[in-house]
């Protein structure tokens, strides 16, 4: 099975701070998304990484910063949390290709509240 | 403008009735379509894939795709109060290699 995990369940940090928020998937993905879902928002994306140390804008990477180090291991920053980035945080991994290689399976998710 | 559109619900049908959730996506180019579950406060869960043209069955779960119609829909046969969740249509477009887009989600109710 596809385990794509994400290093806190819940989190709460003060405006101002630097916030990372870590992902690893262990099927050797080479896609890893971040997203960001709100309530009458629905799924938005933030930044995705097709391969190792390339990272391309989503559609609201304003505020983020990401790191791909390594393959399995995606990190999303926020430089200096501010309050309307209180949200949950959602990263997700799929294989290159077409058809079923698009499937993205998605980690439990970050609540992020920002006070 | 929004690529890819659910009936906006909420739905509600009773338990054992079909739930019928649709979406339209405007790219003639997208290639690949996936249904997607999601629980209150949980993340998505993948539950149907389709990629051609036709009917694709999986035990209560049937996806229908007419790409001339540019038209997905999820079919749930005898609902159960365990589907009531949030159902997301996502396309990957010709051009959007490997991102997904969403549509907003319909809220299905399966009620006793």
């Amino acid at each position: 099975d596809v385990k794509v995990t994400q290093s806190s369940r819940y989190l709460v940090k003060r405006t101002g701070e630097k916030v990372f928020l870590e992902c690893v998937q262990d099927m050797d993905h080479e896609n890893m998304f971040w997203y960001r879902q709100d309530p009458g928002l629905g799924l938005r994306l933030i930044y995705f990484s097709y391969d190792v140390k390339m990272k391309e804008k989503g559609d609201i990477p304003e505020g983020y910063s990401v790191s791909r180090e390594k393959k399995e291991r995606f990190s999303l920053i926020l430089e200096s949390a501010s309050t309307n980035q209180t949200s949950m945080y959602l990263c997700a991994s799929s294989f290159k290709g077409l058809g079923s290689y698009n499937e993205q399976f998605f980690g439990p998710g970050t609540r992020l509240t920002v006070l | 403008q929004k690529e890819v559109e659910q009936n906006s619900g909420p739905l509600s049908v009773p338990e054992g009735a079909i739930a019928s959730l649709n979406c339209t996506y405007s790219d003639r180019g997208s290639q690949s379509f996936f249904w997607y579950r999601q629980y209150s406060g949980k993340s998505p869960e993948l539950i149907m894939s389709i990629y051609s043209n036709g009917d694709k069955e999986d035990g209560r779960f049937t996806a229908q795709l007419n790409k001339a119609s540019q038209y997905v829909s999820l079919l749930i046969r005898d609902s159960q109060p365990s589907d009531s969740a949030t159902y997301l249509c996502a396309a990957i477009g010709g051009t959007s290699y490997g991102k997904l887009t969403f549509g907003q989600g319909t809220i299905l109710t399966v009620h006793p």
